[in-house]
């Protein structure tokens, strides 16, 4: 089964930092683009942030730019997003999602997992 | 960067009835355009991608259609399962958009 679990998420004081990871289970996660998408309580969907399959090119948000960095672990199917100097407005579900090789869509979703930045 | 405006944000329609959601892009984005479903607390799903395909298994009542700047999701006759927020999203540019959503609820 493809699958996609997000971790790290938490209560966090601006400021601060947190990682997040997504385990990839279930195809050949070395061979896909993967995304960061967030929604914020009772918002819409926010791109956050894409990697490609191989790492070498990183794509960020101009509202998480600077402060947010995008990495993956091939050897390990992981998926990470390094969140520094985090800010109220970054309070969100953070999704990871799975790029379709064959028509480059986000396919495959995580469940989420929530990060609230408050003091 | 190419905002997506959905329209409208909330349609109030019985299940079997008809729907159709609308998307405008501020620029063309040719047939870059993807639908996503999601329900409370759920993670997104790809409905439609590239305009006008359907996602595997998403049934045949669920069909896309337009390019360039107008798109339409139109659902044939409303099933239960089918009351949730739907979204566009763009992939002709970055950043990666998406609109801001229609809420489909029960009449």
């Amino acid at each position: 089964e493809v699958q996609l679990v997000e971790a790290g998420g938490g209560l966090v004081q601006p400021g601060g930092s947190l990682r997040l990871s997504c385990a990839a289970s279930g195809f050949t996660f070395s061979s896909c683009v993967m995304t960061w998408v967030r929604q914020a309580p009772g918002k819409g969907l926010e791109w956050v942030s894409t990697i490609s399959a191989g790492g070498g090119s990183t794509y960020y948000a101009d509202s998480v730019k600077g402060r947010f960095t995008v990495s993956r672990d091939n050897s390990k199917n992981t998926l990470h997003l390094q969140m520094n100097s985090l800010r109220a407005e970054d309070t969100a579900v953070y999704y990871c999602a799975k790029r379709s090789g064959v028509h480059g869509y986000m396919d495959v979703w995580g469940k989420g997992t929530t990060v609230t930045v408050s003091s | 960067e190419i905002v997506l405006t959905q329209s409208p944000a909330t349609l109030s329609l019985s299940p079997g009835e008809r729907a159709t959601l609308s998307c405008r892009a501020s620029q063309s984005v040719t047939s870059y355009l993807a639908w996503y479903q999601q329900k409370p607390g759920q993670a997104p799903r790809l409905l439609i991608y590239a305009a006008s395909n359907r996602a595997t298994g998403i049934p045949a009542r669920f069909s896309g259609s337009g390019s360039g700047t107008d798109f339409t999701l139109t659902i044939s006759s409303l099933e239960p399962e089918d009351f949730a927020v739907y979204y566009c999203q763009q992939r002709s540019n970055w950043p990666l958009t998406f609109g801001g959503g229609t809420k489909v609820e029960i009449k």
